[in-house]
């Protein structure tokens, strides 16, 4: 089994629609969750942190799942500049240091 | 500020070449992380730095060599690279255990390396 495992899509959906990903993790020792979103040929940049009580930031809403090991994001309105992949990322502590540990990610292609 | 930045852009080699990448970020963090990413793939973790030493290797072979030469520089080195070296190399930065009470990781914008 895969540490962390993600849908890889693609999700086609039309703007304005609302669309989730899930994410799993194997490691119950993980401490630290993430969300980035990549652009074709760029970096990852960091969406947003995903805390036990949820979190919200405009339209995106983060959830964690620490009993069965999932983190999820959802997107609200989407659109078409939300087209991208989605990767989530897990950290656990090991040899003094934080290891991120990345799913392969989720494609979303949303359409006019 | 959440800039890592990275240079050089894009770099052609040949097998024989020695090449260095290099990294910088000024956050304040002291986790710096290198990573290799081949197309539709994930981000794969090679070293991890922590207070400037060298803390993670994934098994990565010796024709890279990474370098913490202070809290806000990262090298990396390279020698008689692969075609199947061919890669985005990137950087990434965040705060080191001890340093506060989150570890969001920044990366930068990548070097793309083309091994011929």
């Amino acid at each position: 089994r895969k540490e962390v495992e993600q849908d890889p899509g693609p999700f086609n959906v039309p703007e304005g629609a609302t669309v989730a990903f899930n994410c799993t993790y194997s490691n119950s020792a993980s401490q630290s969750f993430f969300w980035y979103r990549q652009d074709c040929r760029k970096e990852p940049k960091l969406l947003m942190s995903v805390y036990s009580s949820g979190n919200e930031d405009g339209r995106f809403t983060a959830q964690l799942n620490r009993a069965s090991q999932y983190i999820s994001l959802l997107i609200r309105d989407s659109k078409l500049s939300d087209s991208a992949t989605y990767l989530c990322a897990v950290t656990f502590l090991t040899s003094g240091t934080y290891k991120y540990i990345f799913g392969t990610g989720t494609r979303l292609k949303v359409l006019a | 500020d959440t800039e890592v930045t990275q240079t050089p852009k894009h770099l052609v080699m040949g097998m024989t070449n020695k090449k260095s990448l290099k990294c910088e970020q000024h956050m304040g963090h002291r986790a710096m992380y290198w990573y290799k990413q081949k197309a539709k793939k994930p981000p794969e973790l090679m070293f991890v730095y922590s207070y400037e030493k060298l803390s993670i290797n994934e098994s990565v072979p010796s024709r890279f060599s990474p370098e913490c030469p202070n809290s806000s520089l990262l090298n990396l080195h390279l020698h008689a690279l692969q075609p199947e070296d061919s890669a985005l190399y990137l950087c990434a930065s965040s705060r080191a255990p001890g340093q506060g009470d989150s570890y969001e990781q920044y990366f930068g914008p990548g070097t793309r390396l083309t091994v011929t």
